[in-house]
């Protein structure tokens, strides 16, 4: 019974480099978020995704930050020419659809770590 | 005026005593709330919601919900070293129950040490 699996876990990269972070949601979940958390602070919301729809990005930059959520494979965080701000965790969480029990319980993956040098 | 704010700490209590967490909100259509608790270099796991006014209690943690005043807690009675982590308090604005879905809103968190 597989939870919310991010990879990779850790990632380096030199500025101006592409990330590329995974999420697989939970069997059963067709929602998928992205969160962002800095050192010493909360979570910030980025975006959600179902499978080949962006429902709210509206805590996504502008500028280098995209997600999808194809209708087959993982959900993909990507950012593009990273600069050294973009160092921190991120967490990917998954729900259950609408009328689900649950559909607003957020499972969190266990994150995936950037350090841009 | 932020969306969720939560009591500043760190927080700092004796084991066995009740730890008090504290939570405002500013949009009072949120239906939904949730506790979170995150240990260092880990992911947030959740420990309670509640949707409607009053207590619910869970084992040594009750959440309080007061809409009226906006305002959201949780109590951990018997605190143990190993509650010692940072506590994250969210909301859901839409209907409650947890059948719709949406995007949660994260408070800043609130640092619990409960030292033996």
């Amino acid at each position: 019974n597989a939870g919310v699996m991010q990879n990779p876990r850790h990632l380096v990269r030199r500025r101006g480099q592409e990330a590329r972070l995974r999420c697989s949601p939970m069997k059963g979940h067709s929602h998928v978020y992205w969160y962002r958390q800095l050192p010493e602070e909360g979570l910030k919301f980025m975006v959600y995704l179902q499978k080949e729809n962006i429902i709210d990005e509206s805590g996504m930059p502008k500028e280098r930050f995209s997600a999808e959520f194809p209708k087959e494979g993982p959900s993909i965080l990507r950012i593009q020419q990273v600069v050294r701000g973009d160092s921190a965790a991120y967490f990917c969480a998954s729900s259950p659809g609408q009328g689900m029990t649950g559909a607003n319980v957020l499972t969190f993956g266990a994150g995936s770590r950037l350090t841009v040098l | 005026q932020k969306e969720v704010e939560q009591n500043s700490g760190p927080l700092s209590v004796p084991e066995g005593a009740i730890a008090s967490l504290n939570c405002t909100y500013s949009d009072r259509g949120s239906q939904s709330f949730f506790w979170y608790r995150q240990y260092s270099g880990k992911s947030p796991e959740l420990i309670m919601s509640i949707y409607s006014n009053g207590d619910k209690e869970d084992g040594r943690f009750t959440a309080q919900l007061n809409k009226a005043s906006q305002y959201v807690s949780l109590l951990i009675r018997d605190s143990q070293p190993s509650d010692s982590a940072t506590y994250l308090c969210a909301y859901f604005k839409g209907p409650a129950g947890g059948t719709s879905y949406g995007k949660l809103t994260f408070g800043q968190g609130t640092i619990l040490t409960v030292h033996p």
